[in-house]
């Protein structure tokens, strides 16, 4: 069974950045694809990125193009997210999902909170 | 970009019948997933390819896709279907994955 397990929840400055993990088991990474979606208080489900194997690399929504990053160490078969330059909204919780046929495996969520 | 809209929210009474929708331009050319969300947990895949069920999913679940709009339908409601319910897509013009703005559902 697939299970990703995420990093604990982290407290951030604004314009500082959050590094995200997401270890694998069940699976690797090479078999899946992994995406990364966040959740505002109160809010609805935002995709943030992820892989796409139609497109063979890491497709990201406008909105997050020039702050997320996302990697991953096969060797320890980890996804990564990051998100630069912090503002206050971005606080929210984070998720990372693999995809076979939609999101089928969820990470626990990471809380980020950006406050001064 | 495409989008999908959902209303805010959805109530019935138990043992009564839910349907969910999702528009969205010629939404019915696209594989649409459904996802539940109760509070403080992370969502789970309830429907995929319109109307699949994972394992573990009861039957009262189903959904469907035509034209604009994409419906999940949820029979015999019970206390434990209350939760948030999210349609999902996949954009072929850019790759991107799309949610609706999800839909809360009351069980009376």
């Amino acid at each position: 069974q697939v299970h990703p397990v995420q990093s604990g929840a982290e407290v951030k400055k604004p314009g500082a950045s959050v590094k995200v993990s997401c270890k694998l088991s069940g699976t690797t990474l090479t078999e899946i694809s992994m995406h990364w979606v966040r959740q505002a208080p109160g809010k609805g489900l935002e995709w943030m990125g992820g892989f796409d194997p139609e497109n063979d690399g890491i497709v990201y929504p406008q909105n997050f193009q020039d702050r997320v990053t996302l990697t991953e160490d096969t060797s320890t078969n980890t996804a990564y997210m990051e998100l630069s330059s912090l503002r206050y909204e971005d606080t929210a919780v984070y998720y990372c999902a693999t995809e076979s046929i939609g999101f089928d495996s969820w990470g626990q969520g990471t809380l980020v909170t950006v406050s001064s | 970009s495409y989008e999908l809209t959902q209303l805010p929210s959805v109530s019935v009474a138990p043992g009564e019948t839910a349907m969910i929708t999702c528009g969205g331009d010629n939404i019915g050319d696209k594989m649409v997933n459904w996802y539940q969300q109760k509070p403080g947990q992370a969502p789970i895949r309830v429907i995929y390819y319109v109307n699949d069920r994972p394992s573990g999913i009861p039957e009262r679940f189903s959904g469907s896709n035509s034209g604009n709009t994409a419906t999940l339908t949820i029979s015999r409601v019970d206390a434990g279907d209350e939760a948030d319910y999210y349609c999902q897509v996949w954009d072929s013009s850019n790759y991107h994955r799309v949610f609706g703005g999800g839909t809360k559902l009351t069980v009376l």
